[in-house]
């Protein structure tokens, strides 16, 4: 099946430092979703990708949908105590969410 | 407001009983799904349904079962049969526009089964 391999899985900055993940696939996407989880919570969609070599910014988030349509990255810039919480990438071929395939997340702390 | 309502949001059960959560949605979504989520891993689809009355399985869907009698209604039941439910249950919906995502998410139900 599909594989979705997210890194890093689990980050520890300072505040005010600038974060970087990635995703990559051993298949092609047509779409790329970020998301982010606090925890006991669901996951909050951040940006959404839908061509390849788009680059979407969200505030302090920007995320590109990589131009081999294998992967993706996200950004965030001048980290706040409010950005900790778990990262995922999600990838789909097809129309519709029963193939989306979801990274494992990358767990963000940050120092104050 | 609009979105996905599960309930309850932690829920506690012996081992050998059917337990079923509950999601609604007030998007006016045709597609629905439920997700489980384990530490440490990505979100896996146990079932969804494209339209009220259908519903399809997904990658775990074993010792599951679902019902879409209605549009904003698309309960879970999680079975004696299911071999390790204690999880993280997420539902989610989508809308049936040309690309039919992104995926919207509830709050999600915390099932501890002892």
């Amino acid at each position: 099946g599909q594989q979705l391999n997210q890194s890093p899985q689990s980050m520890f900055i300072q505040e005010g430092e600038d974060v970087s993940m990635n995703c990559t696939s051993s298949s092609i996407f047509n779409t790329w979703l970020w998301y982010k989880q606090d925890p006991g919570e669901g996951p909050v969609l951040l940006i959404a990708l839908y061509k390849a070599g788009e680059l979407t910014s969200n505030g302090r988030l920007t995320a590109q949908f990589g131009i081999t349509r294998k992967d993706s990255f996200l950004n965030i810039s001048a980290s706040i105590p409010s950005d900790v919480g778990i990262y995922f990438c999600a990838g789909s071929i097809i129309q519709g969410a029963q193939k989306l395939v979801f990274g494992q997340g990358t767990r963000l702390t940050i120092n104050p | 407001d609009g979105g996905i309502t599960q309930s309850p949001k932690y829920l506690f059960r012996k081992e050998g009983q059917n337990v079923t959560l509950s999601c609604e949605q007030n998007l006016n979504h045709d597609a629905m799904y439920w997700y489980r989520q384990d530490p440490g891993q990505g979100l896996r689809l146990i079932y969804y349904s494209q339209i009220v009355n259908d519903f399809q399985k997904g990658d775990i869907a074993e010792g599951y079962s679902v019902s879409r009698e209605k549009k904003e209604s698309f309960p879970l039941t999680v079975t004696s049969a299911q071999k390790n439910p204690t999880a993280f249950y997420l539902c989610a919906s989508t809308s049936s526009g040309p690309s039919r995502l992104p995926l919207h998410f509830g709050n999600g139900t915390r099932l501890t089964v002892t």
